[in-house]
Order: structure tokens, then C-alpha cells, then sequence
């Protein structure tokens, strides 16, 4: 059964902290890794997908990195803003178009 | 507008009733996927479909029913076989591309 971890299950943080969690993921079979936020009481919003062992992307001041060999993806946030505040999600692909099994997420809540 | 609707936003249900949950999509993309969330827990995958008049079990299949007639649209029935529906429905779409996943607003189901 695959499995994706994401840790910590929540984190509060002050405005403009700098923060950053973890997606764990099977290192076999890798094809991609998606990053998405979700706010309240809307729908999941892509952030990235990465695809090639030592990828960084960015957005603004959120950005990610992958290690496919040892199976995590980091996700940094650079100074905090409230409106950062939301479930990230990170799901893990393991070829083109198999289904994405989703970790459990972080809830990460910026506070002004 | 492009994207990806759901309806009703919130469903109520009387226990041993049969409820279809609607997903349309204007995206022209050709997989379509169904998710269910409970809390504390990552986004389940109950079915899904890469073309239309076709679609797979995911890993939550049991009481639930779906169709692909139309490559725009993809309803879920919830039958009285699923023991326990009450939760939050996200219906997802993706190209062939990437397999970057586009979200629904969900449905939240309650089962009185």
C-alpha cells in the first residue's frame, strides 16, 4: 500500500516567521509530486508539480524542493502572511495517469 | 469561465436514500476523479474515469456508483450500501500532460 506522510499535522506560526513541512513518499516508482493549498471554504489550488530528483520551484515566497532518492519534498514559506493560512496538501504520482495518493496534509495557521 | 462545478454545496439525506452528487467540468479535460475527506485524514480516491464511458474502482468504491456518458460531466451516486456517507465529496479533473488535478468546490453530504 503506498503511503505519503505529511508532517507536522499543524503548525501556528507568527506573521513574517518563516516556516517550512514535510511531504514523505515512496521512493520507488516515482513519476510526480504535486504540491496544492487548500483555504477554507474554497477548492484545492495547484502549487506545484515536480517531477526531476533535485527540483526547486517557487511561487512569491513559497517554494519547494524534492529528493526522489530518499523520497521527501520540503515546503518553505518566506515570512509568513496571514493569508497564507490553509491546508497544503502534497499528493504523490507514480506515473502518468494513475491516480494521486494525497497525504493528510498541513494545517498551517499564520497569526497576525 | 473555465472550471470545474459541483452541486448541491451542502446535501442533506435521510438514512437508506440514494443521493447523486453532481460534477461538470468545461475544461475539456478527459480524466475525472472523485474524493471524499474526513477529518484528519488525506483526500480518499472512491472512483475515477480517463475516458468517457469508462471508469475504476478507487480505493473507496464500496457504496457508491458513478457514470461517464458525457466527457463534461461525472455524478456520483451515495447508495444506502455506504455505511457511513457523511463527509466532504471533491470532484477533480486533470489533462494527459501533467496529471495536475483541477478541484471542485465540494459537496458536503450529511446523513441524518
Amino acid at each position: 500500500i503506498l503511503n505519503v506522510e505529511q508532517s507536522p499535522q499543524s503548525l501556528h506560526v507568527q506573521e513574517g516567521d518563516s516556516t517550512n513541512f514535510t511531504c514523505s513518499f515512496p521512493s520507488s516508482n516515482f513519476y510526480a509530486l504535486h504540491w496544492y493549498r487548500w483555504e477554507t471554504a474554497k477548492s484545492p489550488e495547484a502549487l506545484f508539480v515536480m517531477t526531476l530528483n533535485g527540483d526547486e520551484k517557487k511561487k512569491g515566497r513559497i517554494s519547494a524542493t524534492l529528493n526522489t532518492k530518499e523520497g521527501y519534498s520540503y515546503l518553505y514559506i518566506k515570512g509568513s502572511q496571514p493569508e497564507d493560512s490553509a491546508t497544503y496538501l502534497c499528493a504523490f504520482n507514480s506515473g502518468g495517469y494513475n491516480k494521486l495518493i494525497f497525504g493528510a496534509g498541513t494545517r498551517l495557521a499564520v497569526h497576525p | 469561465d473555465g472550471g470545474i462545478t459541483q452541486s448541491p454545496k451542502y446535501l442533506f439525506r435521510k438514512e437508506g436514500q440514494n443521493v447523486t452528487l453532481s460534477c461538470e467540468q468545461n475544461l475539456n479535460h478527459d480524466a475525472m476523479y472523485w474524493y471524499r475527506q474526513d477529518p484528519g485524514q488525506g483526500l480518499r480516491l472512491i472512483y475515477y474515469s480517463q475516458i468517457v464511458n469508462d471508469f475504476q474502482k478507487g480505493d473507496i468504491a464500496e457504496g457508491y456508483s458513478v457514470s461517464r456518458e458525457k466527457k463534461e460531466s461525472f455524478p456520483l451516486t451515495v447508495t444506502s450500501a455506504q455505511k457511513n456517507p457523511t463527509a466532504f465529496y471533491l470532484c477533480a479533473s486533470s489533462t494527459r500532460a501533467t496529471n495536475e488535478q483541477f478541484f471542485g468546490p465540494g459537496t458536503r453530504l450529511t446523513v441524518l
